[in-house]
């Protein structure tokens, strides 16, 4: 069973609007929770990273929270752009095992 | 530029075939990792290596082989024995288990 939730399955929206992605995990205890970002074709790049005790960390346009308690992370993305379509992954890892989700599959259209 | 290759971008296989992914890593990273992508599913590990010569089978290991025996280089053999190859393969590295994964950009596998 994959302990690492992601949602929704897919996205669209138009340039220049905001968007919230959603995680929920079970994996407990981790040592930290990452986004990372896939274009069609390529291997995923990491956005950001935060460990448990964090709350928030910005790149750039793009923003993560982490609620330890509720075990839900979100990824805002700020002023949408073309460049933003691909699938974003939530990974979380536990004792330097990481857990994938599914992915949020995000198109943005002019 | 440091980075992780992949090649190739594509490959078929022909029933009853091995075939060979490789994957090179220039940024002295001890840890590689083979995952395979479907549609629709998260990535899942097939074998790692977290150093030369030394390697351990991921929760999908059936069908599959691996070597390391350069640090740079860490190619996956799949073999006849896996009867649903078409997948996406990707490689990745990191320079300990548990930090940040630097991904290749992928092989695409598909069957004749």
């Amino acid at each position: 069973k994959n302990q690492v939730e992601q949602s929704p399955q897919s996205l669209i929206i138009l340039e220049g609007k905001n968007c919230t992605l959603q995680c929920n995990y079970t994996v407990s205890p981790f040592s930290n929770l990452r986004w990372y970002k896939q274009d069609t074709g390529r291997g995923p790049v990491s956005l950001t990273i935060m460990t448990f005790s964090e709350n928030t960390k910005s790149n750039g346009r793009y923003t993560a929270t982490l609620d330890a308690d509720t075990k839900q992370s979100s990824l805002h993305i700020t002023a949408s752009q073309l460049s933003d379509s691909a699938s974003y992954i939530c990974v979380v890892t536990r004792s330097y095992i990481p857990t994938f989700g599914r992915g949020t599959s995000l198109i943005v259209h002019p | 530029d440091g980075g992780i290759t992949q090649s190739p971008k594509y490959l078929f296989r022909k029933e009853g075939q091995n075939v060979t992914l490789s994957c090179e890593q220039n940024l002295n990273h001890d840890a590689m990792y083979w995952y395979r992508q479907d549609p629709g599913q998260g990535l899942r590990l097939i074998y790692y290596s977290q150093i030369v010569n030394d390697f351990q089978k991921g929760d999908i290991a059936e069908g599959y082989s691996v070597s390391r025996e350069k640090k740079e280089s860490f190619p996956l053999t799949v073999t006849s024995a896996q009867k649903n190859p078409t997948a996406f393969y990707l490689c990745a590295s990191n320079r300990v288990p548990g930090e940040k994964l630097f991904f290749g950009s992928g092989t695409q596998l598909s069957v004749l």
